[in-house]
């Protein structure tokens, strides 16, 4: 398997612009889960999914996120409008299982200038 | 709130050594930890699984240990080389819910 894949791995947009990133996860995996990096707050989680259903969107930073999973190999983490205190990367992971082994994908690094 | 800890946030050591990377959490209400593996620019490569009932798991020269009831875990990474310089961060899944908490990881540095 190619293991998590994300797209696209550089986003450079203005600020107001609407940015999406997209996520396969790897096959046969039913938690999918996003995560966004940054030097202050380290690694944090926005939202998970189980079987396509977010469970806990805690983490979602306001209203100007949002993350859809509309079948099992495809997830999209939308920021609309963007902001420059956005930029961050942001890492997309899936497991086998509830508190399976995480595998992340290779990230994707957003700057909104 | 879980929060997980890691010292020393940085460590340089010279090639050959063997060392031990530490990992602390404040809830011991653990499904299970995870370590971690992030080189620069690159996403999270995951090392060992240590699940709640295990004492220690191994991978090659890597060896993590879980002591639950203290809240701490331990990476020992025997014969150090200068490609295992990277940032290693450890994370906790609790029982509460399938999220992993992240320490501020250990960034790595082995010299040749």
């Amino acid at each position: 398997d190619a293991g998590v894949i994300q797209s696209p791995r550089h986003e450079v947009t203005e600020m107001g612009q609407e940015v999406t990133l997209r996520c396969k996860p790897i096959s046969g995996h039913n938690s999918l889960f996003w995560y966004r990096q940054t030097m202050m707050r380290g690694l944090e989680l926005l939202i998970y999914f189980n079987n396509n259903v977010p469970i806990d969107d805690s983490g979602m930073p306001e209203d100007r996120f949002s993350a859809k999973m509309p079948n099992a190999s495809f997830s999209t983490l939308k920021i609309q409008p963007s902001e420059p205190r956005d930029s961050a990367v942001y890492f997309c992971a899936s497991s086998l299982a509830q508190f399976a082994e995480a595998f992340f994908g290779q990230g994707t690094r957003l700057t909104v200038v | 709130k879980q929060e997980v800890t890691q010292i020393p946030a940085a460590l340089s050591v010279p090639e050959g050594e063997n060392l031990v990377l530490n990992c602390s959490f404040t809830d011991s209400a653990i499904y299970n930890l995870q370590w971690f593996r992030q080189d620069p620019g690159k996403g999270l490569t995951s090392l060992l699984l240590i699940q709640s009932s295990q004492r220690e798991q191994t991978s090659g020269r890597l060896n993590a240990s879980l002591d639950k009831s203290s809240g701490r875990s331990t990476l020992y990474i025997a014969a150090s080389q200068p490609g295992d310089s990277a940032t290693y961060l450890c994370a906790v899944n609790n029982n509460a819910g399938n999220m992993l908490t992240f320490g501020g990881g250990t960034r790595l540095m082995v010299k040749p």
